[in-house]
């Protein structure tokens, strides 16, 4: 089955600064990679996602970028403010299993005003 | 956006007695359910995909006797602990899908924490 890794598990940053998230998979017939931040004892909530059709996508200070060949995809966040500070999940579809959702171990990011 | 909604939100029960959570999808037709657990500081485990009308499917590792899972209707899905015991206290979070094709959006729960004394 996929598996997800997702690195650093932990990144503190200065207000302002930008953060950079990456994951790795294993199954190259995954196709659907969303990314999801959660705040403590809050749901998961969808920021973005990216289809593998699609090598980049961005809304305001998100984007997100995908390398099939690599089987990597990485979660950039700009300008980044306190109101960032979650933890963040990345995740990959296995198409071959019921298209369910494997998740990465999280990330945990801190904003420091 | 698609709304789901769980209940109980929090339910403390004692060790040898079983919980049910339910999960409902208020303004869409869930073709597809899934439960997650999710222990303090941990991701979010994969326990089990519910399709309406048939029986669930479960993870590796993942006792189906224990987690009894219902999908009677496409706007709900239920979660029954059997037996719980401490080991069981954690976070569990349903998600929903609908529609088909495989880049689906998954639309979560509020999640129910579950405390066994």
């Amino acid at each position: 089955g996929e598996n997800v890794e997702q690195h650093p598990s932990t990144l503190s940053v200065q207000e302002g600064d930008s953060a950079v998230i990456k994951c790795t998979y294993s199954d190259s017939a995954s196709n659907y990679f969303p990314w999801y931040k959660q705040e403590l004892g809050k749901r998961p909530q969808l920021i973005i996602d990216i289809r593998s059709n699609v090598g980049e996508k961005k809304d305001q200070r998100i984007a997100v970028t995908l390398n099939k060949t690599a089987k990597h995809f990485s979660l950039h966040i700009t300008e980044t403010q306190p109101e960032d500070s979650a933890v963040y999940f990345c995740a990959a579809s296995d198409g071959a299993a019921g298209n369910k959702l494997t998740f990465g171990g999280g990330t945990r990011v801190l904003v420091k005003p | 956006g698609a709304v789901v909604s769980q209940h109980p939100s929090r339910v403390i029960c004692k060790s040898g007695t079983s919980v049910k959570i339910e999960c409902r999808s208020l303004d869409f037709q869930a073709t597809t359910m899934f439960w997650y657990r999710q222990f303090p500081k941990q991701s979010l485990m994969l326990m089990a995909t519910s399709n309406e009308g048939s029986k669930a499917t479960y993870e590796q590792g993942v006792e189906k006797d224990k987690f009894l899972i219902n999908h009677a209707s496409l706007t709900l899905s239920t979660l029954t602990v059997t037996s719980a015991h401490p080991e069981d206290s954690s976070f569990y979070i349903c998600s929903a899908r609908g529609g088909t094709g495989s880049m689906r959006e998954q639309y979560f729960g509020p999640g129910t924490r579950l405390t066994v004394t």
